[in-house]
């Protein structure tokens, strides 16, 4: 039972080209999250789901897209990337009525 | 002025001692409490949550809530060099569905 997977786990781009981080948990978890960690500013939320084609920004938005046609996926894309969003992205889900987070294991990524 | 503030230390403590974690949050309405540890290299583990102004014990492990003085802390009892680690305190307003992260305690617990 994987939980929670990302993919890629590390990314390599160059300036201005689009990036899809994808995010598949196994479980049936309703609520999905993209935070993004930087030294300094500690895990932000990007953006979450409440469910299947239900999306809200989170704290810093600008520069990314999400979608969730289907529970268990919620891709995260930078349309344009820049250098300010070398990163680490984690996703996480949550079961709607609790409060506990999991999250996955993380993706390294770097704009050169 | 940030939601949620911790030291970001690093917070050194010999093996065997109590290490005491502490995080302020600015949010009056704010409901629930959270600790995670983080080790290098890995995603955040729940470890503690907390929802009611007290003590909370699980194991070594103890949150502490003060809303009225907006105050959480943790306390590992009997530290390990196996706690070695960030800690991130999460603070959920209430009703809300946004979790708001401090930027982490590192502790190192010495041989």
């Amino acid at each position: 039972d994987a939980g929670i997977t990302q993919s890629p786990r590390y990314k390599i781009t160059e300036t201005g080209r689009q990036v899809t981080l994808m995010c598949h948990q196994t479980w049936s978890h309703s609520y999905m999250f993209w935070y993004r960690q930087d030294l300094g500013h500690g895990l932000r939320l990007i953006y979450y789901s409440a469910a299947a084609d239900i999306t809200d920004k989170g704290e810093v938005p600008d520069g990314y897209v999400v979608s969730r046609s289907k529970t268990e996926n919620f891709p995260l894309t930078l349309e344009s990337a820049t250098r300010s969003q070398t990163s680490v992205y984690f996703c996480a889900t949550r079961v709607q009525g609790t409060d506990t987070q999991y999250f996955g294991p993380g993706t390294r990524l770097t704009v050169l | 002025q940030k939601e949620v503030e911790q030291n970001s230390g690093p917070l050194s403590v010999p093996e065997g001692a109590i290490a005491s974690l502490n995080c302020t949050y600015s949010d009056r309405g704010s409901q629930s409490f959270f600790w995670y540890r983080q080790y290098s290299g890995k995603s955040p583990e729940l470890i503690m949550s907390i929802y009611s102004n007290g003590d909370k014990e699980d194991g070594r492990f103890t949150a502490q809530l003060n809303k009225a003085s907006q105050y959480v802390s943790l306390l590992i009892r009997d530290s390990q060099p196996s706690d070695s680690a960030t800690y991130l305190c999460a603070v959920l307003p209430g009703g809300g569905n946004k979790l708001t992260f401090g930027t982490g305690t590192q502790l190192k617990v010495e041989l």
